[in-house]
């Protein structure tokens, strides 16, 4: 139980285009879903918050025209890099909320920005 | 400002070895302790801790909180060179739904 997948798990785009993660739950109902992005050698860092219908909150610092988050349904949230650009480089991570309030993870999303 | 601290910061053990791994914390309404192993992809659930004094156990791998002295221990019995990865300690908060991250543990088990 409590598997959460992300899709793709690994994407290459040109600089300027906008790239869309989708983060699921398979098994379980996730009123809130996390998306942390990730950089070699460092620990995982919080971006946003992200609560099944209605806004995101986003972590200071990250800017929410940028990375925008929907979440549509109690299992999908999805991520959408607008404009991405060479520092958008990074490992993006999704996590869904259980019920006792622990975090399972998605696999992951390697995105390159030529 | 909320804080989890992990040391060492890395290990390098011989397979058969049993390892600590410890995390301390200052945060503001804690609620539970977290342990996750992360190899090269996302980080996979091990334990949450609510309660102190309580030992989890799985396997080889066992934890422990202390609330009173604010931290826990992440014990490996009998380590094998597939125990090698980051371990990441994090403390969720009565107030809101978020974790606060340590940095890592880098366990390296040689064979």
């Amino acid at each position: 139980g409590a598997v959460v997948s992300q899709h793709p798990s690994w994407v290459i785009c040109k600089s300027g285009t906008s790239v869309k993660i989708e983060c699921r739950s398979l098994d379980f109902q996730a009123t809130t879903m996390f998306w942390y992005r990730q950089f070699p050698k460092q620990s995982l860092m919080l971006m946003a918050t992200s609560n099944e219908g209605s806004k995101a909150t986003y972590e200071q610092g990250v800017e929410k025209d940028k990375f925008l988050i929907n979440h549509a349904s109690l299992t999908l949230s999805t991520l959408t890099v607008t404009s991405a650009h060479p520092e958008d480089s990074s490992f993006y991570i999704c996590s869904a909320m259980g019920l006792a309030g622990e975090q399972f993870f998605g696999p992951g999303t390697r995105l390159t920005v030529l | 400002e909320d804080k989890v601290v992990q040391s060492p910061l890395s290990l390098v053990v011989h397979e058969g070895d049993t390892v600590t791994l410890n995390c301390s914390y200052e945060v503001t309404n804690f609620r539970s302790l977290l342990w996750y192993k992360q190899e090269k992809k996302a980080p996979t659930f091990l334990f949450m801790l609510t309660s102190s004094g309580f030992e989890k156990k799985s396997g080889r791998l066992s934890s422990i909180l202390d609330k009173k002295e604010l931290f826990s221990i992440l014990n490996i019995t009998a380590t094998q060179t597939g125990d090698s990865a980051v371990y990441l300690c994090a403390v969720g908060q009565t107030s809101g739904s978020r974790l606060t991250f340590g940095e890592g543990t880098q366990l390296t088990v040689n064979p």
